[in-house]
């Protein structure tokens, strides 16, 4: 079991509402990535954090902002909620940024837009 | 970017039996494979990768091919047992980063 932690687990917001997901880095990670996985798809990235900055950013509108903190922990910000943003967030960690290198997954959160 | 395609969708077998299922990438240039399950209402797991610098890599009953030339690497499960059944994933990064693009995912069901 790896040692990615997230929260909340689920959530239940209103469309133009706004949401903050948290994400825990497995000890001596340094880097962490958001996902957007929605229902029978793979996740999609979102982006990623190294040291405090982002490092690369997915297909996604600017209302998904993000965070990394000294520790590594990280969230992830939505603004402006739309129905189509309800899906499974994953973060996932990983050691280095320089190269492909393996990432574990946290257990997600479930947002539903209504 | 990359560009990552997964078959089959869905897979059904009878356990015991063999599972292949197969990922084609669009950049030459990437590197490291990861493959991943996921199973109903759980976060994605990490059950095997492999780097472009070898052609295959086994865990087990489980083994990855890589074929460079063609820009297309499968995940073999041999001898399935039901608590294989889950959805599996491929990856592949965005050249030198840690951005990986997902394939569809591929439904496995094992027929006890």
């Amino acid at each position: 079991e790896t040692g990615v932690t997230q929260s909340p687990t689920h959530l239940i917001k209103t469309r133009g509402q706004q949401v903050t997901l948290r994400c825990s880095s497995q000890s001596g990670h340094n880097t962490v990535s958001w996902y957007q996985q929605a229902l029978g798809q793979g996740p999609q990235f979102i982006f990623q954090y190294y040291r405090e900055e982002e490092n690369g950013r997915g297909n996604f509108p600017p209302r998904f902002s993000g965070l990394q903190f000294p520790n590594y922990s990280s969230e992830l910000n939505v603004n402006a909620l739309e129905l189509d943003d309800s899906a499974l967030y994953l973060c996932a960690s990983s050691l280095r940024r320089e190269l492909p290198h393996e990432q574990y997954f946290g257990p997600g959160t479930r947002l539903t837009v209504t | 970017g990359e560009n990552v395609e997964q078959h089959p969708s869905t897979l059904s077998v009878q356990e015991g039996d063999s599972a292949v299922i197969k990922c084609t990438y669009s950049d030459s240039a990437s590197n490291y494979f990861p493959w991943y399950k996921q199973e109903l209402g759980k976060r994605p797991q990490l059950i095997i990768d492999i780097r472009s610098n070898v052609g295959e890599k086994k865990d087990q009953r489980i083994a990855v091919t890589l074929n460079k030339t063609a820009k297309h690497f499968s995940l073999h499960i041999t001898e399935t047992q039901p608590e294989d059944s889950a959805v599996y994933f491929c990856a592949a990064p965005q050249t030198r980063s840690n951005q990986f693009y997902f394939g569809t995912g591929t439904s496995l069901t094992v027929i006890p």
